[in-house]
């Protein structure tokens, strides 16, 4: 079974510094991969997204992530952190193979976004 | 392009009751999934249905049901309403069945008393 560990809850950066939200997978073979952000009470929207190919994928406002097979991780990263970023981010391993569990997304808890001026 | 619709988007429910929750995927796609998001978790998988059939079931009872329509719709069903279903119902929509990414609706939020 397929699953996802965002280790860290909450984090709290300032405006202007770099970010890395850390995810760690669980699945038998090369996952594909998401991260998603939510503002409160409201739909995911996609950041990024990993299917094969280059280990480094770049998302929308800026936001990179990069697929470490070696350590099962998907961790993302921005290098300038902007007030607007303040959100919850998830990330999902979806399966590749066919199956009962072919179109399926595992989801993290979460990590919190907060951003001081 | 519109993107995923749901309805309603807020829902108060008593205890016993049932609830019906829709979902228009984004025009073209054929996949409609459904998640539950109790908050302060991460989404958990409650359907998949492709080309009107289901293809995937997550761990939840069968007072939960849904279905697709030949238009690629979808309604969740949830009967017997209990205190712990309050939560975000979040309707993703796909082309394909898999590999393939997950496009979410903005949630309908139910609330049971």
């Amino acid at each position: 079974a397929q699953s996802v560990t965002q280790p860290d809850i909450h984090i709290t950066v300032s405006e202007g510094a770099s970010l890395e939200l850390r995810c760690n997978y669980s699945y038998g073979a090369t996952p594909y991969l998401f991260w998603y952000v939510q503002s409160p009470g409201q739909g995911l929207q996609l950041l990024l997204k990993y299917f094969s190919g280059d280990t480094l994928v770049q998302g929308i406002k800026g936001f990179e992530a990069e697929f470490k097979r070696s350590q099962s991780s998907f961790n993302l990263r921005k290098p300038s952190v902007h007030w607007s970023d303040a959100a919850e981010y998830f990330c999902a391993v979806g399966a590749t193979a066919g199956g009962t569990s072919y179109g399926k997304l595992t989801f993290g808890q979460g990590t919190i976004l907060t951003v001081h001026p | 392009d519109a993107g995923v619709t749901q309805s309603p988007t807020h829902l108060i429910k008593t205890r016993g009751q049932q609830v019906t929750l829709r979902c228009s995927p984004i025009s073209g796609h054929k996949s409609v999934s459904w998640y539950q998001q109790v908050l302060g978790q991460g989404p958990q998988f409650i359907f998949q249905y492709y080309e009107k059939e289901e293809r995937g079931r997550g761990n939840f009872p069968d007072r939960f049901s849904a279905r697709q329509f030949p238009n690629y719709s979808s309604e969740l069903n949830v009967n017997a309403l209990l205190l712990g279903d309050s939560a975000l119902y979040l309707c993703a929509s796909s082309y394909d069945r898999g590999g393939d990414t997950q496009y979410f609706g903005p949630g309908t939020r139910l609330t049971v008393l």
